[in-house]
């Protein structure tokens, strides 16, 4: 089955810095790939996806890029703010039938006013 | 916020006992997940429903078992809790067929056993 490693575990950054989180994923038939924002005693929340015939995709402050050769890709989050503090969750998945995607571990992104 | 609701929203439940976990999908949607997400870790797959059908399951004992009716809600049974089942519990709507597959997913159980 699909294998998704997150990294790092914990990201600690100045307002106005930018984040970077990664993720590799196992399986090649992986074609969608969603990250999810969790604040604290809340839903993980879908701010951003990519699929695999793309290679980055922006939305304002926040990037996924995409290596389907090196099977890894990364969330980049720029002009980080307070509010952008949470843990971020990555994960992989084929669609089409059964669309069960795999999560990595998350990461806990605090930003320093 | 998303249109999928769950309840109970917190729950204790001792060693032994059973628990029954609902889910509201959002409008639209054809297809629930159930995940668990223990403290400090991402959800882990439980199982799938689709069209009142279990359609696909991670690494869970039989002692999880499902429902999904007609309007697509969904219901998680647990018996014979364990300790460890203490977890947050989400459920996720999505629709399947579709290009777009992305779950939403709900505010969440938080299930303590003691």
């Amino acid at each position: 089955g699909e294998n998704v490693e997150q990294h790092p575990s914990t990201l600690s950054v100045q307002e106005g810095d930018s984040a970077v989180i990664k993720c590799t994923y196992s399986d090649s038939a992986s074609n969608y790939f969603p990250w999810y924002k969790q604040e604290l005693g809340k839903r993980p929340q879908l701010i951003i996806d990519i699929r695999s015939n793309v290679g980055e995709k922006k939305d304002q402050r926040i990037a996924v890029t995409l290596n389907k050769t090196a099977k890894h890709f990364s969330l980049h989050i720029t002009e980080t703010q307070p509010e952008d503090s949470a843990v971020y969750f990555c994960a992989a998945s084929i669609t089409g039938g059964s669309y069960i995607p795999t999560f990595g571990r998350g990461t806990s992104l605090i930003v320093h006013p | 916020e998303t249109g999928v609701t769950q309840s109970p929203t917190h729950l204790i439940k001792t060693r032994g006992q059973q628990v029954t976990l609902r889910c509201s999908s959002q409008s639209g949607h054809n297809t629930v997940s159930w995940y668990q997400q223990a403290l400090g870790q991402g959800p882990q797959f439980i199982f799938q429903y689709y069209r009142e059908e279990e359609n696909g399951r991670g690494n869970f004992p039989p002692r999880f078992s499902g429902l999904q009716f007609p309007n697509y809600s969904s219901e998680l049974n647990v018996n014979a809790l364990e300790l460890d089942d203490s977890a947050l519990y989400l459920c996720a709507s999505s629709t399947q067929g579709m290009e777009e597959e992305t779950q939403y997913f709900g505010p969440g159980t938080r299930l303590l056993v003691l």
